[in-house]
């Protein structure tokens, strides 16, 4: 299977930053990565497919970029509402794998 | 809109299995694959397989293999995921999703393992 790092683990940010949070696969999966926002006790809303194309509905300060095996995801300007934990996945291959997850807490 | 609708939540005793239902409501699965999530207390997402409902052909984490089976029953447009030889590890919320960019997701299913 295709291993999925995240970085970092955690990330401690105020109202108004820029926030980037990056994903290594262990082999390149273009263009197939997704990135997830979680809050606590609901399933994961989906944010950003095929690396770079934004869900409907998702305000555009979110963004993700890259390629290969080296993605990012960026909110250009923190809301109270994006504060939670944050996850990319591949599904490039016959099987899928996330990263461990960014947990971004209020500074 | 589609929307997955997940049977409910299960207690089990190790050893034994839990088997766990995701159903289309308002469209149907039509040619995407189906993917079960799980979720640990406190953890991360963890993809365990999938199917791809209407060839009825799945895929599964290397973690599960041998473990795990996810059937697709076509006339109810409903796919099953059944764990087998359950520990408290497994106590997790177990999610169903479609597509390969996951959405829309099932609501869970808390599966609590306990003796």
């Amino acid at each position: 299977d295709i291993q999925m790092t995240q970085s970092p683990s955690t990330l401690s940010a105020s109202v108004g930053d820029r926030v980037t949070i990056t994903c290594r696969a262990s082999q390149s999966v273009s263009p197939s990565l997704a990135w997830y926002q979680q809050k606590p006790g609901k399933a994961p809303k989906l944010l950003i497919y095929k690396a770079s194309s934004l869900e409907s509905g998702v305000p555009s300060r979110f963004s993700g970029s890259g390629s290969g095996t080296e993605f990012t995801l960026t909110i250009s300007s923190l809301q109270p509402d994006d504060f939670a934990t944050y996850y990319c996945q591949q599904y490039n291959s016959d099987t899928y794998t996330f990263g461990q997850g960014t947990k971004l807490e209020i500074k | 809109q589609v929307q997955l609708v997940q049977s409910g939540a299960e207690v089990k005793k190790p050893g034994s299995s839990v088997k766990v239902s995701c159903k289309a409501s308002g469209g149907t699965f039509s040619t995407y694959n189906l993917s079960w999530v799980r979720q640990a207390p406190g953890q991360g997402l963890e993809w365990m397989g999938k199917i791809i409902p209407i060839l009825g052909i799945p895929n599964y984490a290397q973690k599960f293999q041998g473990r795990v089976k996810i059937t697709a029953d076509k006339s109810t447009g409903t796919v099953y995921m059944e764990l087998s030889s359950l520990t408290s590890e497994d106590t997790a919320i177990y999610f169903c999703a479609r597509g390969g960019s996951l959405d829309p997701w099932g609501q869970g299913t808390l599966v609590t393992v306990s003796s």
